[in-house]
């Protein structure tokens, strides 16, 4: 079974500290996401990764960054935490194909942060 | 660009109740489309999906038809159980997007017994 998993299940920040959440998948997948989930907004996207070191911007990419220095890893960085940024976030990963049939993404189990 | 739009909730249903969740699209290309579920205190799990016009999906009693025509793909189960209380989100991956989902706002629903 894929696996998919999140450093912290709960974690509370302070205004203005960095902030690293934490991903890992043991699927040798090429794709990565990281998304936030809020109540009437369902999943956004903020930033996913195709390859090691590659990276782009989803939908909603300001306050964040990412780094994937292995395949496995992909980290999303709230380099100074602010109260909108209390969320759920939700890590995925999928194989990267041409075949439409052969793209389910794989989520982890999510992150609530609450920042201070 | 992309987008979706679910039925607004929250669904409360008793059991053995029929439940229908809407769900619109809008999308450049031939887009897949899923039906994601995340049960409490968990992250998403993969539902059923359709790749093509007119493909059903299905899984668990729940089915998911994809009409091109009405660029819809609404979730149906004829007798829901306590057990699918839950938050279900549909969403769609267009060809071009290296497997991007954009996703529909969830819709909580809530099984009474």
């Amino acid at each position: 079974d894929v696996k998919v998993t999140q450093s912290s299940r709960y974690l509370v920040k302070r205004t203005g500290e960095k902030v690293f959440l934490e991903c890992v998948q043991d699927m040798d997948h090429e794709n990565m996401f990281w998304y936030r989930q809020d109540p009437g907004l369902g999943l956004r996207l903020i930033y996913f990764s195709y390859d090691v070191k590659m990276k782009e911007k989803g939908d909603i990419p300001e306050g964040y960054s990412v780094s994937r220095e292995k395949k496995e890893r992909f980290s999303l960085i709230l380099e100074s935490a602010s109260t909108n940024q209390t969320s759920m976030y939700l890590c995925a990963s999928s194989l990267f194909s041409q075949r439409q049939e052969n793209n389910e993404q794989f989520f982890g189990p999510g992150t609530r942060l609450t920042v201070l | 660009g992309n987008s979706v739009t679910q039925m607004e909730g929250p669904v409360t249903l008793s059991e053995e109740a029929f439940l229908t969740i809407n769900c619109t699209y809008t999308a450049t290309g031939y887009p897949s489309l899923f039906w994601y579920v995340q049960y409490p205190g968990e992250g998403l799990q993969l539902l059923l999906k359709a790749t093509k016009a007119d493909d059903k999906g299905s899984n668990k009693g729940f089915e998911a038809t994809y009409r091109k025509e009405t660029t819809s793909f609404h979730l149906e189960k004829g007798s829901v159980q306590v057990s699918d209380s839950a938050v279900y989100f549909c969403a769609l991956k267009s060809g071009t997007s290296y497997g991007k989902l954009t996703f529909g706002q969830g819709t909580i629903l809530t099984v009474h017994p």
